[in-house]
């Protein structure tokens, strides 16, 4: 079975900084997939950004990256420029291939972007 | 339709009775998929389809929990006699094949068992 986990329940930056959210998973698998994403306070769930374990390329979408460190099983994502609507539940997800798309979810870590 | 779509958004129920949970995926979305996040938590995988065929449902917690999708489309998840500990927000999600693809979810229904 697999386990995701994210070390930091909490944080905070100031707006327009940087911050790094951590996640560590466990899996014996070669092959898969691993996501981020982000529940606002509305409790909506959106993708931020998505890697596949293939690629050794970071994944980026605007000021959103990852580090991905297959061989440590980390899966770090990176914000820059932090916005005040970038405070949200932060979730990291980790999916199997050839396994019907099933996620399995870290705890969370709660990120407050402060004015 | 456009995103995925739940109903109801919420709901309050007594104990011992029994609900259901509608859901609506994306058009055209071959897969779907239900989980439950309790307050604080990351979702928990319940169950999913693939059409109409209900492939895995291992985590489903017991018996009083039951899932259907009979015309491969709108998914039912119900849940009989429930009781306090079932209170929790349940997500539904769907996706356009089952491998690979990036999964959407709905807003979700939020239960209280009072």
């Amino acid at each position: 079975a697999q386990t995701v986990t994210q070390s930091q329940p909490e944080m905070s930056v100031q707006e327009a900084e940087t911050v790094t959210l951590s996640c560590t998973y466990d899996t014996s698998e070669n092959n898969y997939y691993l996501f981020w994403y982000k529940q606002p306070p509305s409790r909506q769930m959106i993708l931020v950004i998505r890697q596949e374990a293939y690629k050794q390329q970071n994944a980026t979408e605007n000021r959103f990256s990852v580090n991905f460190q297959k061989a440590a099983k980390s899966f770090s994502l990176k914000i820059s420029d932090s916005q005040l609507g970038d405070t949200a539940m932060y979730f990291c997800a980790f999916m199997k291939t050839n396994a019907g798309n099933m996620l399995t979810f870290g705890g969370g870590t709660r990120l407050m972007v402060k004015p | 339709g456009a995103g995925v779509s739940q109903s109801p958004r919420y709901k309050v129920t007594k104990r011992g009775q029994d609900v259901a949970l509608r859901c609506d995926p994306i058009s055209g979305h071959v897969s779907l998929y239900w989980y439950r996040q309790a307050l604080g938590q990351g979702p928990e995988f319940l169950t999913y389809f693939n059409y109409e065929a209900q492939q895995d449902k291992s985590g489903l917690p017991n018996d009083r929990f039951s899932a259907e999708r009979p015309e491969g489309s709108i998914s039912t998840l119900t849940i009989q006699r429930t009781e306090q500990r079932d209170s929790a927000m349940y997500r539904c999600a769907s996706s356009f094949s089952q491998s690979g693809n990036t999964i959407y979810f709905g807003e979700g229904s939020w239960l209280t068992v009072v």
